[in-house]
C-alpha cells in the first residue's frame, strides 16, 4: 500500500488480556516509531526502531509494553495484561530517513479500549 | 510528559478569516514540525522548521519560529472549512552521537472550526 498500515482499527480488550497492534510502514522506510494518544491529548512517544534495532524505548511505561520489529519492515506492539490506563490509540509512524529524521508518515491508529 | 504547549486550546473562525496557532517548548530542539490530525485518523505532517530558520512558507501556510523565546507560530490565511482539524506542533530534540533521529515530542494540540 501507498501509507503506513495499522490492524486491527479497534481492539476491545478486557482487563488482563494481553493484545497485539501491528504496524505495517510504508515499504523501504528505515525509521518506525510507536507513539501513545490518550483522548484529547497530543501523541506521546512509545519506542523507535531503526530497521530492526530497537534504538530507544525510553517512552515505554511498564515493563508490560513489548515492541519488535524482526525483520526490519512489520512491527509489533505487545501489551500484556492490559490495564483500563492502556486505553489510547496506539499510532505508528516511519520515515524513510534513518538519522535527521525531518518527516513522518502516520498510520490511523489502532484505538484500544480496555474495559 | 509533554513538553510544548499551545494555544489557544481551541479556536472557532470564519471561513476567509486567517488562523493563528501559537506552540511554546523549553529545551533546545533540532527542529519544529506542524502536524494536522483530523477526527479518528492519524497525523499529517504540514511543515517543518529548522533551529537556524526564522520563517517558513507553503501555500496558506507560514510558520515562525523564536529561539530565543522559544515559540512558534501557525498562521492559516484564508480558511476552509476543509481546515476544520486539530494541530499539533512537535519538537525534535533528539541526540544520537550528535545526530537528531527524528524522535518528536508534541504539544496538546489546537482544535480549529472553521465555519462555512
Amino acid at each position: 500500500g501507498a501509507g503506513v498500515s495499522q490492524s486491527p482499527r479497534y481492539k476491545v480488550a478486557k482487563r488482563g488480556q494481553d493484545v497485539a497492534l501491528r504496524c505495517d510502514p510504508i515499504s523501504g522506510h528505515v525509521s518506525l516509531f510507536w507513539y501513545q494518544q490518550a483522548l484529547g491529548q497530543g501523541p506521546e512517544f512509545l519506542t523507535y526502531f531503526q530497521n530492526e534495532a530497537q534504538l530507544d524505548k525510553s517512552g515505554l511505561p511498564s515493563d508490560r509494553f513489548f515492541a519488535e520489529r524482526p525483520e526490519g519492515s512489520v512491527s509489533t506492539l505487545k501489551i500484556q495484561r492490559t490495564q483500563q490506563e492502556d486505553s489510547a490509540v496506539y499510532l505508528c509512524a516511519s520515515s524513510s530517513q534513518g538519522y535527521k529524521v525531518e518527516k513522518l508518515f502516520f498510520g490511523s491508529g489502532t484505538q484500544l479500549s480496555v474495559l | 510528559s509533554q513538553q510544548g504547549e499551545e494555544d489557544p486550546q481551541a479556536l472557532s473562525i470564519q471561513e476567509g478569516e486567517n488562523a493563528t496557532m501559537n506552540c511554546s517548548y523549553k529545551t533546545s530542539i533540532n527542529n519544529l514540525q506542524w502536524y494536522r490530525q483530523n477526527s479518528g485518523r492519524g497525523l499529517v505532517h504540514l511543515i517543518l522548521i529548522r533551529s537556524n530558520e526564522r520563517e517558513k512558507h507553503s501555500g496558506r501556510l507560514r510558520v515562525t519560529l523564536d529561539t530565543s523565546k522559544k515559540s512558534s507560530s501557525l498562521l492559516i490565511t484564508a480558511s476552509r472549512a476543509a481546515d476544520t482539524a486539530s494541530y499539533f506542533c512537535a519538537t525534535d530534540h533528539s541526540n544520537a552521537g550528535g545526530t537528531s533521529y527524528g524522535k518528536l515530542t508534541f504539544g496538546q494540540g489546537t482544535i480549529l472550526t472553521v465555519h462555512p
